[in-house]
């Protein structure tokens, strides 16, 4: 199948600074890219809708100024957690689907955000 | 109400028994639906998708949708400690965006 990578795979930043996550799909095209957003023992809550090269689609309560995404190229999409607080640390997780055809999503390994 | 209901379990079983595993959904736009598989802190893995209603088989995985009862299941076959990970459901419109389940956490004991 295809590969997504999503680094960092852990990461601990300090309150108020800001962290950038990255999704590389490795070996494939992906128009769309997904952020999830995953808490302890619990479902994936999709964050927004990132398609290339125009603004991402923020889903109902997500701040678009605090979770910056960026669809630059066809292989990678960015997320930027802005002046970050303890209730952002959480498990995100980010998804690419190929181009056409059928909703196959392939998901990165996740990144583990801490902020003290 | 959730668009995916899933029992969250946990749910333990002796290697070797068939898994059962459900969810059902609300919306009936649904065409395709998942089965993901999730070890601790990893992303998901794709196990089994069906388009509409039906059943598909790969090898012990078989995956089951009935859309007139809005119901999804999940059967493995000869199951083994390393099938212990959380399953998650998830269903998808035309719109390409997949609304998970809960999540069932499931172990397989030796």
């Amino acid at each position: 199948g295809a590969v997504v990578s999503q680094h960092p795979s852990w990461v601990i930043c300090k309150s108020g600074t800001s962290v950038k996550i990255e999704c590389r799909s490795l070996d494939f095209q992906a128009t769309t890219m997904f952020w999830y957003r995953q808490f302890p023992k619990q479902s994936l809550m999709l964050m927004a809708t990132s398609n290339e090269g125009s603004k991402a689609t923020y889903e109902q309560g997500v701040e678009k100024d605090k979770f910056l995404i960026n669809h630059a190229s066809l292989t990678l999409s960015t997320l930027t957690v802005t002046s970050a607080h303890p209730e952002d640390s959480s498990f995100y997780i980010c998804s690419a689907t190929l181009q056409g055809g059928y909703t196959e999503a392939f998901f990165g390994q996740g990144t583990r955000l801490t902020v003290v | 109400q959730k668009e995916v209901e899933q029992d969250p379990g946990p749910l333990s079983v002796p290697e070797g028994a068939i898994v059962s595993l459900n969810c059902t959904y609300s919306n009936s736009a649904f065409q395709y639906f998942m089965w993901y598989r999730q070890y601790s802190r990893k992303g998901p893995e794709l196990l089994m998708y069906t388009y509409s209603s039906g059943n598909k088989e790969d090898g012990r995985f078989t995956a089951q949708v009935d859309k007139s009862s809005k119901y999804i299941s999940l059967f493995i076959r000869d199951s083994q400690p390393s099938d212990s990970a959380t399953y998650l459901c998830a269903g998808s419109g035309s719109a390409r965006q997949l609304t998970f389940g809960s999540g069932t956490q499931l172990t397989v004991l030796p």
